[in-house]
């Protein structure tokens, strides 16, 4: 099947650093990459769409500016946290749709456990 | 946009017995609903999935229904073993590679 390879697995920084989390689709073209937060017992809560070539769509109370997304290949999106805090803290997971006509379906990176300091 | 919620937030069954999850959603335009099983810090595993223009699907010990009119759907699951032991998410998408909402999780817990 497809798959998302996401890296780093896991991450610590400094705070006011920023990080970058890259995710590529290996053996198909997505030209839309979902960017998901989940922090500890909750739910995955979408951050932003990523298209190739245009701009990220931002979901409400989401900074743009903080968590800064590039999608410029079909096969390669990076969301870079910039000037990360304690409470950035938390498991970033990207997801593409999957690529097959026949069935509706997404395919999820292994996600990054990114902790602050 | 679409409003997912799910319930109960955490199940525990005893190994055989069943368990049940339901969702409800809130879009009339959904029509994917996914249900994931999630690992501590893994990534979310498809366990089982349904589109709007069926109203159940089975495999093995698990299967979906799903009510459109009612909007809600459920997760069922026979035969309960440790290894079910997880968080449990459903979803909503209105397809057409738009983005899945997600439920708030169910922790199932299965007890020998």
């Amino acid at each position: 099947g497809a798959v998302v390879s996401q890296h780093p697995s896991w991450v610590i920084c400094k705070s006011g650093t920023s990080v970058k989390i890259e995710c590529r689709s290996l053996d198909f073209q997505a030209t839309t990459m979902f960017w998901y937060r989940q922090f500890p017992k909750q739910s995955l809560m979408l951050m932003a769409t990523s298209n190739e070539g245009s701009k990220a769509t931002y979901e409400q109370g989401v900074e743009k500016d903080k968590f800064l997304i590039n999608h410029a290949s079909l096969t390669l999106s990076t969301l870079t946290v910039t000037s990360a805090h304690p409470e950035d803290s938390s498991f970033y997971i990207c997801s593409a749709r999957e690529p097959s006509r026949d069935r509706v379906g997404y395919t999820f990176g292994s996600g990054t456990r990114l902790t602050v300091v | 946009g679409e409003n997912v919620e799910q319930h109960p937030s955490t199940l525990s069954v005893q190994e055989g017995d069943s368990a049940v999850i339901k969702c409800t959603y809130s879009d009339s335009a959904s029509n994917y609903f996914p249900w994931y099983k999630q690992e501590l810090g893994k990534r979310p595993q498809l366990i089982i999935d349904i589109r709007s223009n069926v109203g159940e699907k089975k495999d093995q010990r698990i299967a979906v229904t799903l009510n459109k009119t009612a909007k809600h759907f459920s997760l069922h699951i026979t035969e309960t073993q440790p290894e079910d032991s997880a968080v449990y998410f459903c979803a909503a998408s209105t397809g057409g590679g738009n983005k899945l909402t997600f439920g708030t999780g169910t922790q199932l817990k299965v007890e020998l």
